[in-house]
C-alpha cells in the first residue's frame, strides 16, 4: 500500500523560498500523477499543480504560474514543490497527493487523488 | 478555469438522518467520449488530510461505507449521506478533474444537530 511521506514543518521569511518533499513508499511512483494542494488556516483546498514523473512535465494552476516549481526524482520516488517569493498569505499546510494519470499524444491527463500525504506546515513570518 | 460551487455552506443533521450536499460546476465535466463525469468528493476531518470518498461522480472508493453515495451529471452533482453517523462530522469538498487544472468547491461543513 503506497504511502506519501512529506518533509517537516518550515518557517520562512517573506521573500524567501521553500522546498517541500514527498516520498512515495510501498508502491509504484512514476506512472501516477503527484499533485500539490494547499490549505490556508481555516480555509478550503487549493490545487497548486502536479507532475507525472514518467512524462516529466509539470502542470500549474494559473495563480501560481511563475512562482511554483514541481519536480520529481524517479530514482528516489520523491516529488518536490518549491514556492518562491513567499508572503504571509502563503502560510498554509501543503499536501502532496497521488492520482491516476494517462497520456494521449502530447496531452497528459490527471485523475482523482486517492492517496494523500499528512501535510507540511509552512509558516511565513518576519 | 472551471469554477466549483457548493451548497449549503454548512448543515446540521440529526444522527441517523439524511445529509445532502450539492456541487455545481461552471461548465460540464462530462466527457462525451467515455460518458464519464470527472468529479470527485473528499471528506476532511480536523487535523487530517482529505480522504477520497467518491470518483467518477458516483463510484465509491474502496472501504467507504455504503451510506455515502454520489449522483449527478454534467454540471450538477450531489453527495448524500443516507444515515448520518457521528464519525461523518467533517468538511466535504467536490473537485473536478475534467480540466488538468483541478479546482475544488469551497467545502460544506457537516455537523450533528
Amino acid at each position: 500500500q503506497v504511502q506519501l511521506v512529506q518533509s517537516g514543518a518550515e518557517v520562512k521569511k517573506p521573500g524567501s523560498s521553500v522546498k517541500v518533499s514527498c516520498k512515495a513508499s510501498g508502491g509504484t511512483f512514476s506512472s501516477y500523477a503527484i499533485s500539490w494542494v494547499r490549505q490556508a488556516p481555516g480555509q478550503g483546498l487549493e490545487w497548486m499543480g502536479g507532475i507525472i514523473p514518467i512524462f516529466g512535465t509539470a502542470n500549474y494552476a494559473q495563480k501560481f504560474q511563475g512562482r511554483v516549481t514541481i519536480t520529481a526524482d524517479e530514482s528516489t520516488s520523491t516529488a518536490y514543490m518549491e514556492l518562491s517569493s513567499l508572503r504571509s498569505e502563503d502560510t498554509a499546510v501543503y499536501y502532496c497527493a497521488r492520482g491516476g494519470a494517462s497520456r494521449w499524444g502530447d496531452e497528459s491527463y490527471y485523475y482523482y487523488m486517492d492517496v494523500w500525504g499528512k501535510g507540511t506546515t509552512v509558516t511565513v513570518s518576519s | 478555469d472551471i469554477v466549483m460551487t457548493q451548497s449549503p455552506d454548512s448543515l446540521a443533521v440529526s444522527l441517523g438522518e439524511r445529509a445532502t450536499i450539492n456541487c455545481k460546476s461552471s461548465q460540464s465535466v462530462l466527457y462525451s467520449s467515455n460518458n464519464k463525469n470527472y468529479l470527485a468528493w473528499y471528506q476532511q476531518k480536523p487535523g487530517q488530510p482529505p480522504k477520497l470518498l467518491i470518483y467518477w461522480a458516483s463510484t465509491r472508493e474502496s472501504g467507504v461505507p455504503d451510506r455515502f453515495s454520489g449522483s449527478g451529471s454534467g454540471t450538477d452533482f450531489t453527495l448524500t449521506i443516507s444515515s448520518l453517523q457521528a464519525e461523518d462530522v467533517a468538511v466535504y469538498y467536490c473537485q473536478q478533474y475534467y480540466s488538468t487544472r483541478f479546482t475544488f468547491g469551497p467545502g460544506t461543513k457537516v455537523d450533528i444537530k
